[in-house]
């Protein structure tokens, strides 16, 4: 398996442009995670879906951020308008739901906002 | 999902065990301790966890104390591609697609 994949790797963009990052989990992982990495603020859960349902988004910063998972081979994250403080590395994460499992980690996006 | 506390950073000679201590004392009865480490510029990646017993795999050995509120991971012979951020995180195991939640870690820099 090519394991959690992210795409763009990188991404720069203007101030008040939309952003969309793009996941694709481990095939057969049904819950999918996405994270926001700075030197502030350390690895952040931002919202978290089982099963294609958004569990858990009380981590999404503000209005700005919101996630879908149209299937259970996507996802997406999409800021709209980006600011400079959303400069970051954006990770994806996938695990099967059930007793001991493990997340996967995709190598992330490292987003910068000028 | 209980708070965890590790030291900022440690230091390991290269070939010597690495052994990284975890405070969980609130952690409940059916709260697991998962160890993931994160290599500079990389997604985080798992390493090991476990609930009451001792457990070791190919990575590492974790060791729980036997009142749970205390761990350390070990790592038998550390090597320089070792140098990463090592979070240990407590959390409930279920079946409904739990979190992660990452506290601050360990920065292990393994010297030659």
């Amino acid at each position: 398996d090519a394991g959690v994949i992210q795409s763009p790797r990188h991404e720069v963009t203007e101030m008040g442009q939309e952003v969309t990052l793009r996941c694709k989990p481990i095939s057969g992982h049904n819950s999918l995670f996405w994270y926001r990495q700075t030197m502030m603020r350390g690895l952040e859960l931002l919202i978290y879906f089982n099963n294609n349902v958004p569990i858990d988004d009380s981590g999404m910063p503000e209005d700005r951020f919101s996630a879908k998972m149209p299937n259970a081979s996507f996802s997406t994250l999409k800021i709209q308008p980006s600011e400079p403080r959303d400069s970051a590395v954006y990770f994806c994460a996938s695990k099967k739901t059930g007793m001991n499992t493990e997340a996967f980690f995709g190598q992330g996006t490292r987003l910068t906002v000028v | 999902d209980a708070k965890t506390t590790q030291p900022p950073s440690m230091d390991c000679a290269e070939g010597r065990a690495a052994n990284l201590p975890c405070n969980h004392s609130t952690i409940s009865g059916n709260e697991y301790v998962y160890w993931y480490r994160q290599i500079h510029s990389q997604g985080p990646q798992y390493i090991i966890h476990g609930l009451k017993n001792n457990e070791t795999n190919e990575m590492a050995s974790l060791i729980i104390t036997e009142d749970r509120k205390s761990s350390t991971l070990i790592l038998p012979h550390a090597t320089l591609r070792d140098t990463a951020v090592y979070y240990c995180i407590v959390r409930v195991q279920n079946n409904a697609g739990n979190m992660l939640t990452f506290g601050g870690g360990t920065r292990l820099m393994v010297k030659p």
